[in-house]
């Protein structure tokens, strides 16, 4: 069956430091992949989506996320986290025939210390 | 160009009500996708819609739900005889034809039902 795990389910970071927010999906056929950032009592906004092509795609507010095939892992990356990025992330996997139908991983809230 | 729009933004119904959540999609699309987000859980995709069409309703639990998208007017999510476990946010989304690689859906800020 297919699904998305995100095995963190809260991570705290300090202002300042790198993030790794770790996604693993399974899929059957090539997966299109998604990081959506939710902040509290908000909808969904795309941070980075990968279809194809390059491994490592580039995405707003300074994200990066790296698809690794063989390790069924789209981990979502930053060098240096602001305090406006404390969120819950969720990553995504949506068919190519219809990307409007996800499969959303359970998200990890992230908490930005001062 | 106005964004997905969904309301109410809370909607507080008691049990045995029913709750009738509102989706306007963006401008010239015509496909929605209706979503759950229980409490401490990811979004859950419930049903698919066209213009005047149900394309997939795979996630739409079995009874007391429906949907629809009529030619004219925001598509609607309906909940007869709500019960506490119906509180949850419902996000829809809305893209111009099948969300594909190249035509993202974009999601609203949705609807947080809670029933009393």
């Amino acid at each position: 069956a297919q699904s998305v795990t995100q095995p963190d389910i809260h991570i705290t970071v300090s202002e300042g430091a790198s993030l790794e927010l770790r996604c693993n999906y399974s899929y059957g056929a090539t997966p299109y992949l998604f990081w959506y950032v939710q902040s509290p009592g908000q909808g969904l906004q795309l941070l980075l989506k990968y279809f194809s092509g390059d491994t490592l795609v580039q995405g707003i507010k300074g994200f990066e996320a790296e698809f690794k095939r063989s390790q069924s892992s789209f981990n979502l990356r930053k060098p240096s986290v602001h305090w406006s990025d404390a969120a819950e992330y969720f990553c995504a996997v949506g068919a190519s025939s219809n990307t409007g139908k996800l499969i959303f991983g359970q998200g990890t809230t992230l908490q930005v210390k001062p | 160009n106005a964004g997905v729009m969904q309301n109410p933004r809370h909607l507080v119904r008691r049990r045995g009500q029913e709750a009738r959540l509102r989706c306007s999609p963006m401008k010239g699309h015509s496909h929605v996708y209706w979503y759950r987000q229980l409490p401490e859980e990811g979004l859950k995709f419930m049903v698919y819609l066209q213009k005047e069409n149900i394309i997939d309703e795979s996630g739409m639990p079995k009874e007391r739900f429906s949907a629809e998208f009529p030619k004219e007017g925001p598509s609607i999510l309906r909940i007869q005889q709500v019960v506490r476990g119906d509180s949850a946010a419902y996000f829809c989304a809305s893209s111009p034809t099948p969300a594909t690689m190249n035509t993202e859906a974009f999601f609203g800020q949705g609807t947080r039902l809670t029933v009393v």
